[in-house]
């Protein structure tokens, strides 16, 4: 198993440009998560899949937009990119329950100029 | 958005001590709380999950308990080791897991 898989690991984007995050798991999670780490703010959750074809807005959805595209696979959109925006972002999966552990991809770094 | 505090935001001790630190949280509509290690340049890695008031887990020198009344948790470590020299994330979990900004530890020799 690969687990939770990203890519890129690392991005510089402009200010302006666009780019697509992509995620991936093969432990047959239902539920698939994006998270940006910032330097004192911690994990804050972008946006969340409960399960496939369904998606919810976290703390910090402003200036994204996610597609689960199948039940694997979970992509971050960034439609016009801001220096606000760079950030490491973490993708993470959960099989379903409260007591399910959650899984993390090893993040992908961007950095918009 | 949902409150989640770690405290102390950083704690430096010597190999060898023990020390502790807190999680607390809204303690309504709550189903789990979630502890995570996570060291620099990885992935969050997850420690222990709990669920009912009073629980206590441990894995080897790492332990913890939860107050789900209160809403509360404490991490402890007995007997650091400089290997432990991580942060540590709390996370309960309502809709979604909700990340406190986690206590940062280092562990010197």
């Amino acid at each position: 198993n690969a687990g939770v898989t990203q890519t890129p690991k690392f991005q510089v984007l402009k200010t302006g440009q666009s780019m697509t995050l992509q995620c991936a798991q093969d432990m047959n999670h239902n539920s698939m998560y994006w998270y940006r780490q910032d330097p004192g703010m911690g994990l804050r959750l972008i946006y969340y899949s409960a399960s496939e074809g369904t998606t919810d807005k976290g703390e910090v959805p402003n200036g994204y937009n996610v597609s689960r595209l199948n039940k694997r696979e979970f992509s971050l959109r960034l439609e016009s990119a801001a220096p606000s925006q760079t950030s490491v972002y973490f993708c993470a999966s959960r099989y379903r329950g409260g007591t399910d552990t959650q899984y993390f991809g090893p993040g992908t770094r961007l950095t918009v100029l | 958005i949902l409150n989640v505090e770690q405290s102390p935001q950083s704690l430096h001790v010597q190999e060898g001590d023990s020390t502790n630190f807190t999680c607390s949280f809204p303690s309504s509509n709550f189903y789990a709380l979630h502890w995570y290690r996570w060291e620099t340049a990885k992935s969050p890695e997850a420690l222990f999950v709990m669920t009912l008031n009073g629980d206590e887990k441990k894995k080897g020198r790492i332990s913890a308990t939860l107050n789900t009344k209160e809403g509360y948790s404490y991490l402890y470590i007995k007997g650091s080791q400089p290997e432990d020299s991580a942060t540590y994330l709390c996370a309960p979990l309502y809709d979604a897991l909700n990340f406190g900004k986690g206590t940062s530890l280092l562990v010197t020799p």
